[in-house]
Order: structure tokens, then C-alpha cells, then sequence
């Protein structure tokens, strides 16, 4: 099974590149890897997707190497309103579609 | 406007007093799941459905069942909740496009079995 594993928590200065690193070492050969973005008591929100390499969007940048047992998701220039949990996201593959979020990672965005 | 809906949006009930937590998409997803989320655990899928009258369990469906008659519809049917039950619960759907899952989250709903 396909499981992730990411920071806690992590703290930056407004301003600042975020890197949030997650490990999905059982990652399925046709699973893609998919982050979310929430705030309290609201439903997740879609950042990125990908597959393999690097993806861009106007919000963030996801880095996959060539093993794909881990991705980093990058957040340029965060501000306070970047304040949130991310969670990344991997399907089982092989024809299964349960879906499993990690426990997430609180980033804590100050002034 | 793209959405997911849910119904009630805050519910308190008593122990053992069937409810159903309504959810529907306008977009014509395949992918419909259901999460529930607890502090400290993270979001646990309970059930999900692939399409119409396909439904699997999650990592946590004891005591919750489902349907899916309508594309659009994936109703949450609580039988005989429990205070274990009390949770914010979110419903989502997505289109089904090879690996790809880009998941659409309704605003939740709040749960309060006494």
C-alpha cells in the first residue's frame, strides 16, 4: 500500500520558499501524486498534481525524482494567508481507487 | 458554478437515530468518497464509489453505509450512529482520467451523535 509520510509541522518567515517533502516508497507504477491545501473547518483544496519531474501551477511547484518514492512540494514567497495543513496524496494503483491522506503537515506561516 | 453540496452542513443527534448526510456534484464526476476527519488522524476515507452502483470501502466504513443510484448523488447513511461517530465529515468527487484523481471537497459537515 502506497502510504506517505510528511513533517508534523513546520514553521517559515513570511516571504520565504517552503519546501514540504513527502515519502510514498510504495508508490504504484500508474499512481499519481497530488497535494491539498486546507484550512480549518473548510474541505481540502487542489494545489498540484504530477506524475514524474517537475510541475508548475501560478500557486506552487512539485519536484518528483526519477524513483518517484518522494516528491517536495515548493511554495514561493509564502505569505500569512498560506497558513494551513498539506497533505499529499497517492493512489494503491493496480486497480484499486481507495484513497489514503497522510496525517498532513501544519504550516505555520509568521510575520 | 462547479460544486459539491452537502446537507445539513451541522447536525446533533442521539445515539442510535438513523441520519443521512446528503451530498451532490454538478460536474459529472465518476469519483465520488466519502471522509470523515478527527483531530490528530488526518482525513480516513469511509466509503467511495467508482460510478453508478459501484461502491468499495475505505479504511474506516464500519458502521456507515452508502448508495449510488445517481450519478451526481452519494448519500452518507449512518444506521445507528454512536458518539464515535462524532466527526466533521467531507464528501468529494473527481474525474477518473488514468492515475489521476483531483479531488473536489464539499464545505463538511458537522456531526454530533450524544
Amino acid at each position: 500500500l502506497a502510504k506517505t509520510t510528511q513533517p508534523i509541522s513546520m514553521d517559515s518567515y513570511e516571504g520565504q520558499e517552503v519546501n514540504i517533502t513527502c515519502s510514498h516508497n510504495n508508490i504504484a507504477t500508474n499512481d499519481y501524486i497530488t497535494w491539498y491545501q486546507q484550512f480549518p473547518s473548510q474541505g481540502p483544496r487542489f494545489i498540484i498534481q504530477g506524475y514524474k519531474t517537475k510541475v508548475t501551477n501560478e500557486v506552487a511547484s512539485l519536484f518528483i525524482p526519477a524513483d518517484r518514492k518522494s516528491s517536495t512540494l515548493s511554495l514561493p514567497r509564502v505569505s500569512l494567508s498560506d497558513t494551513a495543513v498539506y497533505y499529499c496524496l497517492v493512489g494503491l494503483g493496480a486497480g484499486s481507487y481507495q484513497l489514503t491522506f497522510g496525517k498532513g503537515t501544519k504550516l505555520s506561516v509568521i510575520p | 458554478e462547479a460544486q459539491v453540496t452537502q446537507n445539513p452542513r451541522y447536525l446533533i443527534t442521539v445515539t442510535g437515530k438513523k441520519l443521512t448526510v446528503t451530498c451532490s456534484q454538478n460536474m459529472n464526476h465518476e469519483y465520488m468518497s466519502w471522509y470523515r476527519q478527527d483531530p490528530g488522524l488526518g482525513l480516513r476515507q469511509i466509503y467511495y464509489s467508482m460510478n453508478v452502483e459501484v461502491t468499495d470501502k475505505g479504511d474506516v466504513p464500519e458502521g456507515y453505509k452508502v448508495s449510488r443510484k445517481e450519478k451526481r448523488n452519494f448519500p452518507l447513511i449512518l444506521e445507528s450512529p454512536s458518539p464515535n461517530q462524532t466527526s466533521l465529515y467531507f464528501c468529494a468527487s473527481s474525474p477518473i482520467e488514468g492515475g489521476r484523481y483531483e479531488q473536489y471537497f464539499g464545505p463538511g459537515t458537522r456531526l454530533t451523535v450524544t
